[in-house]
């Protein structure tokens, strides 16, 4: 079984504290994603990675950064929290074959509020 | 424009019942690929079944199959014989081919609750 855990299943955090969201995968899954999920917006790709420190944005990269120093384990920092990060935050790895098919496992989230 | 389109943001369903939950996509692709993935309340996303575009045959996984219409650029799921523990978000989820970074595209999703 493919199992993709989440540091947290809660967070709350302060306006302009630094934040680390980490992800770990068990099952040597070259691609890992962050996603952040908001009512009526569904999932939106916040940043990827194919390989070890190798990253790419995704489509709303702004205000967060990663790090993939280990295949299993991607990270996701927020520099400096604001309240309009307060969100769902989801993390998937798959196996890296680039195929159409190829599905995405979901660990289970971290609901991060910012104060 | 969005690219996946689930246009109901709530359904319900009547346990043992069928229910159908929509999906539109938007592609100039040729080749992708749909997918659906069910979220419960305890937050993983649970990857439910796949649809290749040149796939002949609607996909089916047990009690879920896509009814998957090409020319309409639709890609419903079909549920039948609904069980409580079908409550969940489903979420529609597309892949490009053309796209090298093959991520995903998520619809808003639709909240869908069984009625005992």
């Amino acid at each position: 079984d493919v199992k993709v855990t989440q540091s947290s299943r809660y967070l709350v955090k302060r306006t302009g504290e630094k934040v680390f969201l980490e992800c770990v995968q068990d099952m040597d899954h070259e691609n890992m994603f962050w996603y952040r999920q908001d009512p009526g917006l569904g999932l939106r790709l916040i940043y990827f990675s194919y390989d070890v420190k190798m990253k790419e944005k995704g489509d709303i990269p702004e205000g967060y950064s990663v790090s993939r120093e280990k295949k299993e384990r991607f990270s996701l920092i927020l520099e400096s929290a604001s309240t309009n990060q307060t969100s769902m935050y989801l993390c998937a790895s798959s196996l890296g074959h680039q195929l159409l098919q190829e599905t995405q496992y979901f660990g289970p989230g971290t609901r991060l509020l910012v104060l | 424009a969005q690219k996946i389109t689930q246009t109901q943001p709530g359904m319900f369903v009547q346990e043992k019942e069928a229910v159908t939950l929509d999906c539109t996509y938007d592609t100039s692709d040729q080749s992708y690929g749909l997918f659906w993935y069910k979220q419960p309340s305890s937050g993983e996303m649970i990857f439910l079944i796949y649809q290749g575009s040149y796939d002949e045959q609607n996909a089916t996984e047990g009690r879920y199959s896509l009814n998957f219409q090409k020319a309409r650029k639709s890609a419903n799921l079909v549920i039948s014989a609904s069980q409580l523990g079908d409550s969940a978000m489903y979420f529609c989820a597309m892949r490009e081919g053309m796209d090298s970074s093959y991520k995903l595209i998520f619809g808003s999703g639709t909240r869908l609750l069984v009625r005992p």
